[in-house]
């Protein structure tokens, strides 16, 4: 059964760099490599669900406009893993992070459990 | 951006009962929509994808029906597990959006 687990730092200073990463077990981060997504939805504390952005094995990737100028997702597929890099962040950026999975032409069917990251000096 | 529009925003009901909430998409986004299911301190979980389709192991209580811009979710005989957020969302195009979510309470 395929599980995704999130990890990183819970606390951020503002304005420096959120980086957090996805490990994927019980599948190869590659398998139906075409057809899958892996990516990051964030829900700020009390409030609603933002898809943030997502990739492909490959490393095609596709973003939030929202938030492009600060992001980069990225795959490492020796390690099963994939990560996100959030730069310049403030308080606005305080949420749970959920790493996530969808197949092409179908909505998120799998969620991590969420990490809690705060921003706050 | 397609924008999403639930209502309502919440709801209070009774064990047993039966609720609809709608969700309307600012254009055409054919049937791809879904919705899902959030307990306090859970990830959401889907119920609901391509509008009507039930995801493997979601009771056949969580029916979904709609097609272009107007959406339903409707749940019956609503049991305590049940008091929840719930979500839609478009998959049509990028950026994904999510509707501001419907709060089912006693």
């Amino acid at each position: 059964q395929l599980q995704l687990q999130e990890s990183g730092p819970g606390l951020v200073r503002p304005s420096e760099t959120l980086s957090l990463t996805c490990t994927v077990s019980g599948d190869s981060i590659t398998s139906r490599s075409a057809n899958y997504r892996w990516g990051w939805i964030r829900q700020p504390p009390g409030k609603g669900l933002e898809w943030i952005g997502n990739i492909d094995y490959s490393g095609n990737t596709d973003y939030n406009p929202f938030l492009k100028s600060r992001l980069t997702v990225s795959v490492d597929t020796s390690k099963n893993q994939f990560s996100l890099s959030l730069s310049s962040v403030t308080a606005a950026d305080t949420a749970v992070y959920y790493c996530t999975r969808r197949t092409v032409n179908y909505p998120t069917d799998v969620w991590g459990k969420g990490t809690t990251v705060t921003v706050s000096s | 951006d397609i924008q999403m529009t639930q209502s309502p925003s919440s709801l209070s009901t009774s064990v047993g009962d039966r609720v609809t909430i709608t969700c309307r998409a600012s254009e055409d986004i054919s049937n791809y929509l879904a919705w899902f299911q959030q307990t306090p301190g859970k990830a959401p979980k889907s119920l609901i994808y391509a509008a009507s389709t039930s995801q493997s192991g979601v009771p056949s209580k969580f029916s979904g029906s709609g097609f272009g811009t107007d959406f339903t979710l409707t749940i019956t005989s609503l049991q305590p597990e049940d008091f929840a957020i719930y979500y839609c969302q478009q998959y049509k195009s990028y950026p994904l959006t999510f509707g501001g979510g419907t709060k089912v309470e006693i």
